[in-house]
């Protein structure tokens, strides 16, 4: 079965221009979940879909990181301005609903900022 | 504020040298703890969840174990191919606006198991 899939897998991109990342989630799955991963650190959250609303957008950076979800299915990440600090593995997890809510993950997209 | 910790941050052992790696944790209500894989320029890969302190889970060389501060992650008698990143991770107990959904990680055990 197919898994949650994530494009471009790798994006370099020039300082102050805009990247749109794109997340596919396990069919049926109700619930998406956006994280970043930057060099020696934590998966940090980022912000949470359920169906397409945001309940939780907590964890966004700032006004330039902003994400949308269409048809209950795929989401699209958008970071506008990009900085070199925006460097990172933007991972995108989805999960089922209920008690047994593992979140299973992506390949991830590797941004470089240069 | 959920915190994870684990520790060691690296830890080389030779084929068939069992060990632990800890995860220690504060949450406000503990909804489920999990453990992830990920090997080198790929995601994570769910490995177990624990519910409740007590609770042990196994896969394979792999066993979980979970207390109310801490939990375990033990590698019986490891293989090469065990060698990858372990990450810890607790998901608070709450509504969907309280934070009660995302995970919060740990910054991982990275382990190398050599022949």
């Amino acid at each position: 079965g197919a898994g949650v899939s994530q494009s471009p897998s790798n994006k370099v991109t020039e300082k102050g221009k805009d990247v749109e990342l794109r997340c596919d989630p396990i069919s049926g799955h109700t619930a998406l979940y956006w994280y970043r991963q930057s060099l020696g650190q934590g998966l940090e959250f980022l912000i949470y879909f359920q169906g397409n609303s945001a309940p939780d957008k907590s964890g966004l950076p700032s006004d330039r990181f902003s994400a949308e979800r269409t048809g209950g299915s795929v989401s699209t990440l958008t970071i506008q301005r990009t900085q070199q600090e925006d460097s990172a593995v933007y991972l995108c997890a989805s999960t089922t609903s209920g008690r047994l809510e593992t979140q299973y993950f992506g390949p991830g997209t590797r941004l470089l900022v240069l | 504020e959920d915190q994870v910790t684990q520790s060691p941050e690296a830890l080389r052992l030779q084929e068939g040298e069992s060990s632990s790696l800890n995860c220690s944790y504060t949450v406000s209500g503990l909804r489920g703890l999990f453990w992830y894989r990920q090997d080198p320029g790929k995601g994570p890969e769910f490995l177990f969840t624990l519910y409740s302190a007590g609770e042990e889970k196994e896969k394979e060389r792999l066993k979980a174990t979970l207390t109310k501060k801490e939990s375990f992650l033990h590698i019986t008698a490891p293989k090469p191919e065990d060698s990858a990143t372990y990450l810890c991770a607790v998901q608070r107990r709450g509504g969907l606006t309280g934070g009660g959904n995302k995970l919060t990680f740990g910054t991982g055990t990275q382990l190398k198991v050599e022949l």
